[in-house]
């Protein structure tokens, strides 16, 4: 199985700043990795897809880079509705698999 | 818009059978794979089953394989997850997901809790 590591696990920061997650695969995924941002009371959501590409509706202070095995989600110029949880996934053969999350936390 | 409403969670002893089901809606069904992934309490999320867009092939990691069936209606606009088997790790939120254009879930349910347990 390919197993993502995700970091930081906690990020505190202020609205207004920039933050980036690292994703580390174990072996290559070409560039098969998407981002979700998990908030309480509502339905995840993708974020980016194959790495760069944004979905439709994410804003674009939203940016993805990286393949082969390392990814990195940054967020420039935080807003308040941020403040979330975030996984990176591999999608790029069965099982597919998270990494474990960044919480981002208002400074 | 695109919705997804999962049903059929609850509390169930080990070793016991439970089925969960999500009604889409929104978007043509039949015309998409689908997925489901759980979140344990206080974990990560883990992707558990997929199905392509006809049912003729489904997909599990190696944690449910043989006692848990992903199947669709596609009349019905219907996923299911038939869990048998189960065991207290299996407690967790189970989300339907929809597989997107690119492969990613591209939507998903705001899901339904199992929680196994005597």
């Amino acid at each position: 199985d390919v197993q993502m590591t995700q970091s930081p696990s906690y990020l505190a920061a202020s609205p207004g700043e920039s933050v980036s997650i690292s994703c580390k695969a174990s072996k290559s995924i070409s560039n098969n990795l998407a981002w979700y941002q998990e908030k309480p009371g509502k339905a995840n959501k993708l974020l980016i897809h194959s790495g760069s590409t944004l979905q439709s509706g994410t804003p674009s202070r939203f940016s993805g880079s990286g393949s082969g095995t390392d990814f990195t989600l940054t967020i420039r110029s935080l807003e308040f509705e941020d403040f979330a949880v975030y996984y990176c996934q591999q999608y790029n053969e069965y099982p597919y698999t998270f990494g474990a999350g960044t919480k981002l936390e208002l400074k | 818009e695109v919705q997804l409403v999962e049903t059929g969670g609850g509390l169930v002893q080990p070793g016991r059978s439970l089925k969960l089901s999500c009604v889409a809606s929104g978007f043509t069904f039949n015309n998409y794979w689908m997925s489901w992934t759980r979140q344990a309490p206080g974990k990560g999320l883990e992707w558990v089953a997929s199905i392509t867009n006809s049912g003729g092939s489904t997909y599990y990691p190696d944690s449910v394989k043989g006692r848990f069936t992903i199947s669709r209606d596609n009349a019905q606009n219907t996923l299911y997850l038939q869990m048998n088997s189960l065991r207290s790790e299996d407690t967790a939120t189970y989300y339907c997901t929809r597989d997107g254009d690119y492969g990613p879930f591209d939507y998903w349910g705001q899901g339904v809790m199992v929680t196994v347990s005597s």
